[in-house]
């Protein structure tokens, strides 16, 4: 089966731009997440869709961040402005529902300057 | 939410040694998986081990539910296991979130 689709994989930008993150996750898989992951750190939630309605995103900046899944498939993440602690690897995620295993996508590496 | 402590975090075998890595949860998990990050940041999952053992090929994984902690073994390492290995454990109320611990860094040498 194909894996969790992420693009872009890198992405340079300045900060108050905003950026936009879009994921394709197994095809089934009714749970879609995003994670960001500072370096030298774990990954940590930013917010958990099952189909296309939130679960979770009680830890999602939401002045700056937005996230939506419309037909329970594809996923974008959008920042807005961005700051420069903004500068991580996004991951996104996908279970064939909740508490099931993940499988992540190749995350895309935002650097803001 | 849970704590999830992992150790230690930093190891270095020589190729062919045999290593155990620790997670510990603060709190109960009915959810608990293992992930190796690879040089290039390729998140791979490596078991969904909510209780009992588990085996697949060198590695295996053990969780011991009721006393809150997981063990990852590796046996006969090879230079491709170096990388980060992270646990990540959720509660019955987390809806399948994880929390992941720190990471232990493992650098095989040949």
């Amino acid at each position: 089966e194909a894996g969790v689709a992420q693009s872009p994989r890198y992405k340079i930008i300045e900060k108050r731009q905003s950026v936009a993150f879009w994921c394709n996750p197994i095809s089934g898989h009714a749970t879609l997440y995003w994670y960001q992951q500072i370096l030298g750190q774990g990954p940590k939630l930013l917010i958990q869709f099952q189909n296309n309605g939130v679960v979770d995103d009680s830890q999602l900046p939401k002045d700056r961040f937005s996230a939506e899944r419309l037909k329970g498939v594809d996923s974008t993440l959008k920042i807005q402005p961005a700051k420069l602690e903004d500068s991580a690897v996004y991951l996104c995620a996908s279970s064939l529902d909740r508490g099931g295993g993940y499988t992540f996508g190749s995350g895309t590496r935002l650097t803001v300057v | 939410g849970i704590q999830v402590e992992q150790s230690p975090p930093d190891l270095i075998l020589q190729e062919g040694a045999n290593s155990t890595l620790r997670c510990n949860f603060s709190d109960s998990v009915n959810n608990l998986q293992w992930f190796h990050q690879n040089p290039w940041g390729q998140l791979i999952n490596l078991f969904y081990i909510p209780s009992g053992t588990k085996q697949n090929g060198r590695l295996s994984a053990t969780t011991v539910a009721t006393e809150r902690y997981s063990l990852l073994y590796i046996s006969s390492s090879q230079t491709t296991d170096s990388g980060v290995y992270f646990c990540a454990g959720g509660g019955p109320g987390s809806q399948g979130n994880l929390i992941f611990g720190k990471g232990t860094k493992l650098s095989v040498k040949p």
